[in-house]
């Protein structure tokens, strides 16, 4: 039982970069949610994705991509990197009815230099 | 803007005592709970959920939930040192969006 893999576990890149995080899931959830944790601020989210094909913005949207082509990936982007975006990423996905819990990754820990 | 409270703590507790974890929410027409651990460099792990009033036990864990009072809290029982994490409190705001707004999480630390 897979679950649900980010990849890669561990990324360095520099500013101005582009670098794309990715997310599988094997339980055919519908939901998808990308989240990024920072001291401080705790998990916040940046998008989520109902279904294929439907995205939508969560609390930090600015700075990222994220596309929904298969139900089972759901990549995020970050086009240009900055520094403020050094965080560790994480994906989590939800079966359908909008009140399930959701189940997360091992995490993306990003490093923007 | 809907919020999650919860104590940061450090909350310290001795080993075999019961911990009492908190979280207040300000979304009234909030219907999904959730109680996540989160070991140091890892990711947020489910532990419970509620969806009513009143309370819920699974092995150690009991989550209690009170609507009227926007409270919902989790007791771990017979604590260990391996009980020893962050515990994020989630909550599904109303709109069924499946959208969760976390608190910042209480550290527990069971001191053997």
């Amino acid at each position: 039982d897979a679950g649900i893999t980010q990849s890669p576990r561990y990324k360095i890149t520099e500013t101005g970069r582009q670098v794309t995080l990715m997310c599988h899931q094997t339980w055919s959830h519908s939901y998808m949610f990308w989240y990024r944790q920072d001291l401080g601020h705790g998990l916040r989210l940046i998008y989520y994705s109902a279904a294929a094909d439907i995205t939508d913005k969560g609390e930090v949207p600015d700075g990222y991509v994220v596309s929904r082509s298969k139900t089972e990936n759901f990549p995020l982007t970050l086009e240009s990197a900055t520094r403020s975006q050094t965080s560790v990423y994480f994906c989590a996905s939800m079966g359908a009815g909008g009140s399930q819990p959701q189940h997360f990754g091992d995490g993306t820990r990003l490093s923007i230099l | 803007q809907k919020e999650v409270e919860q104590n940061s703590g450090p909350l310290s507790v001795p080993e075999g005592a019961i911990a009492s974890l908190n979280c207040t929410y300000s979304d009234r027409g909030s219907q999904s709970f959730f109680w996540y651990r989160q070991y140091s460099g890892k990711s947020p792990e489910l532990i419970m959920f509620i969806y009513s009033n009143g309370d819920k036990e699974d092995g150690r864990f009991t989550a209690q939930l009170n609507k009227a009072s926007q409270y919902v809290s989790l007791l771990i029982r017979d604590s260990q040192p391996s009980d020893s994490a962050t515990y994020l409190c989630a909550v599904n705001g109303s709109g069924n969006t499946g959208k969760l707004i976390f608190g910042q999480g209480t550290t527990l630390q069971v001191k053997p």
